[in-house]
């Protein structure tokens, strides 16, 4: 497959932790990023590669992998990490894709 | 810090040409394994990669808009360009440009443009 699969929608209570998952073969031999996208705005990256975060970022922002699924981990949600997530990589031809986005809402 | 400002016409006719300049603060080319590119994004829907230009010029473009894409250094050091081709309803959306780490498996997209809509109607 040359996609990255995510689910479309999740929701965690205030002060749960959330996992974010983006599915595809081509994440068995390429790294991840993670972007975050809030209404009216433009994307920001919050994970990238392993599990790094630029200067900025929350460490309660965190990235993993195992086998074709990549995962962002919000470890105490926040009311301001309600937005739109994205994962972005290559497929397997090696060209940049971007996951189709999670809406995550913070209840 | 990097700073990306989009800027081009908001409205585009129908089989007419999309025209677009990012102008940059900084530079997203100054080092190895970084390039300047454009993405964009249809309302209410997800990010699409258009493209990507380097230091030296050279491209790479997503294969479904390669045939209409071009991307290229601006009028000025500091500016790059996208331009498609053949437009229609389908192109209307947000248009970022932004800067891009690409280097050993690893993309990252680490400064974003604020966007600009372009809307193709007749």
């Amino acid at each position: 497959s040359s996609e990255l699969t995510q689910d479309p929608a999740v929701s965690v209570a205030l002060g749960q932790t959330v996992r974010i998952t983006c599915q595809g073969d081509s994440l068995r031999y390429f790294y991840a990023s993670w972007y975050q996208q809030k209404p009216g705005q433009a994307p920001v990256l919050v994970i990238y590669g392993k599990n790094y975060r630029p200067s900025g970022i929350p460490d309660r922002f965190s990235g993993s992998s195992s086998g074709n699924t990549v995962s962002l981990t919000i470890t105490g949600a926040e009311a301001e990490d309600e937005a739109d997530y994205y994962c972005n990589s290559r497929d397997t031809s090696g060209y940049v894709l971007f996951g189709g986005g999670t809406k995550l809402t913070v209840l | 810090q990097v700073q990306l400002q989009e800027s081009g016409p908001g409205l585009v006719k129908p089989s007419q040409t999309l025209s677009l300049t990012c102008t940059v603060s900084g530079d997203c080319v100054s080092s190895d394994n970084y390039y300047c590119s454009w993405i964009r994004q249809p309302a209410g829907k997800g990010l699409e990669y258009i493209g990507r230009i380097s230091s030296s010029g050279s491209t790479d473009y997503n294969p479904s808009l390669k045939s209409r894409v071009t991307i290229s250094e601006g009028m000025s050091k500091n500016q790059f360009s996208l331009e498609l081709s053949s437009v229609t309803a389908a192109d209307t959306a947000v248009y970022y440009c932004a800067r891009l780490y690409s280097h050993s498996g690893l993309d990252y997209f680490d400064f974003w443009g604020q966007g600009t809509l372009v809307t193709v109607s007749s």
